[in-house]
C-alpha cells in the first residue's frame, strides 16, 4: 500500500528555516518524480517543486533560491528545505507522487512573528 | 509558465443533476511523447486532494463512473453525470506537461 507521511511543519518566524520530510512507503521515491505542492489557508493549490528520478530539480518562481528539494534514497524520503521564510509561505505543504496519484496528509507551516 | 483557467469557479448543482467544469490551458498540453498530462483532482472539505482522472480521460481506481474527463490540446472538461451529496468539494485541474500548474479550483455545492 502506498503511503506518504509529511512531517516537520510548525510555527516559524519570518526569515527562519524549516525542513519538511515526506516518508514514502509502497514504492521507491528515487524511481519516479516527486513534487511538493502547497495550499495557503482558504486558497487553491500551488505547485512548489519537483525532483525527477535522474535528480533534476525545478522550482516555482515564488520559492526559487529559497527552497531546495532533495531525497534520501536509503530512507525512501523526500525533503523540502525552506530558507528565508516569509509570511506568504504560510500553507499546508503536501508531497505528491503524481504518476501514482497519491498525496500525503499535509503538514502546516505558519510563518509569523 | 502555463496558466490554467477553470470555469465556473462556483457551481451550485441540484442532487441528481449533471455538472460540468471547464479547464483551459494557455499552451497545448500535448507532450513530446504524445501524452497529454492533464489531471483532475477532488478536494473534499478538510481532506487532502484525491485524483479522479489522469491523462485527460482515465478514471482512477475506485472513482465512480459518473465522473468522466474529456478534451484535447488546450480545452478540457470534467463531467459528473448525476451529482451526489458526497461530490461536494473543490475540483482542480492540473497540468504536468510544462512543469506543473493548477487551475484556480471550482467549488461544487448542492443547491
Amino acid at each position: 500500500e502506498v503511503q506518504l507521511v509529511e512531517s516537520g511543519g510548525g510555527l516559524i518566524q519570518p526569515g527562519g528555516s524549516l525542513r519538511l520530510s515526506c516518508a514514502a512507503s509502497g514504492f521507491t521515491v528515487s524511481s519516479t518524480y516527486m513534487n511538493w505542492v502547497r495550499q495557503a489557508p482558504g486558497k487553491g493549490l500551488e505547485w512548489v517543486s519537483v525532483i525527477y528520478s535522474g535528480g533534476s530539480t525545478y522550482y516555482a518562481d515564488s520559492v526559487k533560491g529559497r527552497f531546495t528539494i532533495s531525497r534520501d534514497n536509503s530512507k525512501n524520503t523526500l525533503y523540502l528545505q525552506m530558507n528565508s521564510l516569509r509570511a506568504e509561505d504560510t500553507a499546508v505543504y503536501y508531497c505528491i507522487y503524481v504518476s501514482g496519484g497519491y498525496w500525503g496528509q499535509g503538514t502546516l507551516v505558519t510563518v509569523s512573528s | 509558465d502555463v496558466v490554467m483557467t477553470q470555469s465556473p469557479l462556483s457551481l451550485p448543482v441540484t442532487l441528481g443533476q449533471p455538472a460540468s467544469i471547464s479547464c483551459r490551458s494557455s499552451q497545448s498540453l500535448v507532450y513530446s511523447d504524445g501524452n497529454t498530462y492533464l489531471h483532475w483532482y477532488q478536494q473534499r472539505p478538510g481532506q487532502s486532494p484525491r485524483r479522479l482522472i489522469y491523462k485527460v480521460s482515465n478514471r482512477d481506481s475506485g472513482v465512480p463512473d459518473r465522473f468522466s474527463g474529456s478534451g484535447s490540446g488546450t480545452d478540457f472538461t470534467l463531467k459528473i453525470s448525476r451529482v451526489e451529496a458526497e461530490d461536494v468539494g473543490v475540483y482542480y485541474c492540473m497540468q504536468g506537461t510544462h512543469l506543473y500548474s493548477f487551475g484556480q479550483g471550482t467549488k461544487l455545492e448542492i443547491k
